[in-house]
């Protein structure tokens, strides 16, 4: 199974309401990641979690929250967006170390917030 | 720093013909992962292709084949004979190590390819 899934894959949200994403891998990898991507931008990278620890945090804005309950879950809490936050976000996951380390995306879920 | 640079922004070809994507990037590090993605219009990303900066050898993938040059930090991807599904954003990426077995990655702007039936 080389599956990331991601729900919802679509969200229409107020600047006051609080949403979350989910992300879900079972190929046992323990590197999970979260990437923002505006229209006809490339994908940036937001959080990287690695064994379930946050390892990187790319000055995301704190209305922004990350989670890693688990080794094939991740998270992202939303709170109180702008609607520049409007965007594609993205999940992916990898193996940790080694040469086959290529990222496995979701589809992603495509944020609006009004 | 770490950077990719995709000159070509948009690509047309008619099908079957063979269309080369050039990728250049720029890294200090010793060791770095290469990749090469598709997107298409769905949105989801796809990986395609891998090259380890030790492994310069160079090869070919079905209808997919990458030149990999460290000489002149160049990683392009060529498609023989292309179909319409292939129409797609194409991202190049950099990947290093980020000390804790994860990788970042720093993607290129990425090449709009058209094929025209």
């Amino acid at each position: 199974d080389t599956e990331v899934t991601q729900t919802p894959k679509h969200l229409v949200m107020g600047m006051t309401n609080k949403k979350s994403l989910k992300c879900e891998q079972h190929m046992g990898h323990r590197a999970m990641y979260w990437y923002k991507q505006k229209a006809k931008k490339p994908p940036e990278l937001m959080f990287v979690y690695s064994y379930e620890k946050l390892s990187i945090n790319e000055s995301v804005p704190s209305r922004f929250s990350p989670e890693c309950p688990n080794s094939s879950l991740l998270n992202l809490h939303l709170h109180a967006l702008q609607p520049e936050d409007s965007a594609l976000y993205l999940c992916a996951s990898s193996q940790t170390g080694g040469r086959n380390n290529e990222q496995f995306f979701g589809p992603g879920t495509r944020l609006t917030v009004l | 720093a770490q950077k990719v640079t995709q000159a070509q922004t948009e690509i047309s070809v008619v099908e079957k013909e063979d269309v080369t994507l050039d990728c250049v990037y720029e890294t200090r590090d010793t060791t770095y992962y290469l990749f090469w993605y598709k997107q298409p219009p769905s949105g989801e990303l796809v990986f395609l292709i891998r090259r380890n900066s030790f492994d310069e050898q160079n090869e070919i993938s079905g209808r997919y084949s990458w030149n990999f040059q460290k000489s002149t930090s160049s990683f392009n991807f060529t498609i023989t004979a292309s179909q319409v599904v292939d129409s797609a954003v194409y991202f190049c990426a950099l990947g290093f190590g980020t000390g804790a077995g994860s990788y970042q990655l720093t993607f290129g702007k990425g090449t709009k390819l058209s094929v025209i039936p």
